[in-house]
């Protein structure tokens, strides 16, 4: 089946150190996205990527960094320097929705990273 | 700035009951505006679009309403059950643009049985 896998699922940090989340996709989608979400809100975008070899800041980018090696794989990096790194993260790509024009987001189940 | 917001947090309806979720925009230029649907511990998925120039459309059990003059979205859920409980976002799309998407803060849905 098509779809976005992150790993891991649960993750656990200890101050001063970074993590790497994994996410692949066998969509053949083009863009790819992270998103952090906390307790009781919205989705904030941190990076996204268009192409291969690209990617683009979000909204709160400091602290994270990913690369675009390959299209099916777009890997965040939550680093040190990240100040509330506990979160609940989102990786997904875009692509064009069954019956419809719209280019919409296909989920991963998410990565949840606390930091002790 | 651009903003996709929801008005209210969160919505208690009884199962068999029609559920309303509603949505302010204020970016006029997008091209779409899509509905997700987040359970408990998962990721979002896509329930139905509607673009800009459609007043209404029509899914299984869903209907999405728009209305441009006030900027405002809602999704209908018809014969709510029990497992329609979930966060609920709208979002905008910009047609085929790799631009950001931009989600509002969620509406949390609880089903009473």
């Amino acid at each position: 089946d098509g779809g976005i896998t992150q790993s891991p699922k649960y993750l656990f940090r200890k101050e001063g150190q970074n993590v790497t989340l994994s996410c692949e996709q066998n969509l053949n989608h083009d863009a790819m996205y992270w998103y952090r979400q906390d307790p009781g809100q919205g989705l904030r975008l941190i990076y996204y990527s268009q192409i291969v070899n690209d990617f683009q800041k979000g909204d709160i980018a400091e602290g994270y960094s990913v690369s675009r090696e390959k299209k099916e794989s777009f890997p965040l990096t939550v680093t040190s320097a990240q100040k509330n790194p506990t979160a609940f993260y989102l990786c997904a790509s875009r692509g064009l929705a069954v019956n419809s024009g719209a280019n919409v987001l296909t989920f991963g189940a998410g990565s949840r990273l606390t930091v002790l | 700035g651009e903003s996709v917001g929801l008005h209210l947090p969160t919505l208690s309806v009884q199962e068999g009951d029609n559920s309303i979720i509603n949505c302010a925009y204020s970016n006029s230029a997008s091209d779409y505006f899509i509905w997700y649907k987040q359970e408990s511990g998962k990721g979002p998925q896509f329930i139905i679009d509607i673009r800009s120039n459609m007043d209404k459309r029509q899914g299984q059990r869903v209907t999405v309403l728009l209305n441009k003059t006030v900027k405002h979205l809602s999704l209908q859920i018809a014969a709510t059950q029990p497992g329609d409980s979930a966060v609920y976002f709208c979002a905008e799309n910009k047609g085929t643009s790799y631009d950001k998407v931009i989600f509002g803060p969620g509406t949390s849905l609880s089903v009473i049985p």
